[in-house]
């Protein structure tokens, strides 16, 4: 496995503002993920971030509020836009190894947002 | 609805017990995956199953894939404080565009 980093490790923000998560990786990986974990609730799959192009959203999730870069292989970025309380969570970023299946995805420590 | 039912949501036991937690799905899983999550963690991936019926063993845990694969358990035996934790399983399934689904999760406490 790879040794994955996140930051902010938390952080707390008012209304309206913009918060960017970057997450690294020691070493290059195939696939790279941004997943939402709401208090008390499960994963939910945001996008998934395209090395050199856009990423792909999930239902329920737009550009516009999640906008994600991923300008190589090992370091993407998800911001969470114009953010309200509801946006409040955990953000996690995962992998892929190189010969893995893309099933088995290890996750960064997360990012715990809350939004006043 | 969720996709991947978990049973049960919490469980509370003393230090050398046993449990098993159940993953159910009414859908079939080409592979399914469990994690536990320590507070401040990411989740941490225990084992992948592939195969019906496969059974794998991680040191006290004991994982199991249902023959149809639509479901799975985790059996911990000789449980101790720390295996405290969340415990996910997380599936990949066709008839979700095999794309990586998670259940709800088991709290697990285990008291010294």
């Amino acid at each position: 496995s790879a040794v994955i980093s996140q930051k902010p490790s938390r952080d707390i923000c008012q209304r309206g503002t913009s918060l960017t998560i970057q997450c690294q990786v020691d070493s290059q990986v195939t696939m790279m993920f941004w997943y939402r974990q709401q208090p008390g609730q499960s994963l939910t799959l945001i996008a998934t971030a395209n090395q050199g192009s856009e990423a792909t959203y999930e239902s329920g999730f737009v550009i516009d509020k999640f906008p994600i870069s991923r300008p190589n292989l090992t370091f993407s970025t998800l911001t969470v836009s114009n953010m309200s309380p509801e946006d409040s969570s955990i953000y996690l970023c995962s992998v892929v190894m190189p010969g893995q299946s893309s099933y088995e995805q290890y996750f960064g420590p997360g990012t715990r947002l809350t939004v006043t | 609805t969720q996709l991947l039912e978990q049973s049960p949501q919490f469980l509370s036991i003393q230090e050398g017990e046993n449990l098993t937690v159940y993953c159910n799905s009414s859908s079939v899983f080409s592979s399914l995956q469990w994690y536990r999550q320590e507070p401040g963690e990411g989740p941490v991936l225990l084992v992948t199953v592939v195969t019906g019926g496969e059974v794998k063993k991680l040191k006290r845990l004991t994982f199991q894939f249902g023959d149809a694969r639509k479901d799975s358990s985790l059996h911990i035996t000789a449980a101790q404080p720390g295996d405290t934790g969340l415990y996910l399983c997380a599936g990949a399934s066709a008839e979700y565009g095999n794309k990586l689904v998670f259940g709800a999760g088991t709290i697990l406490r285990v008291k010294s």
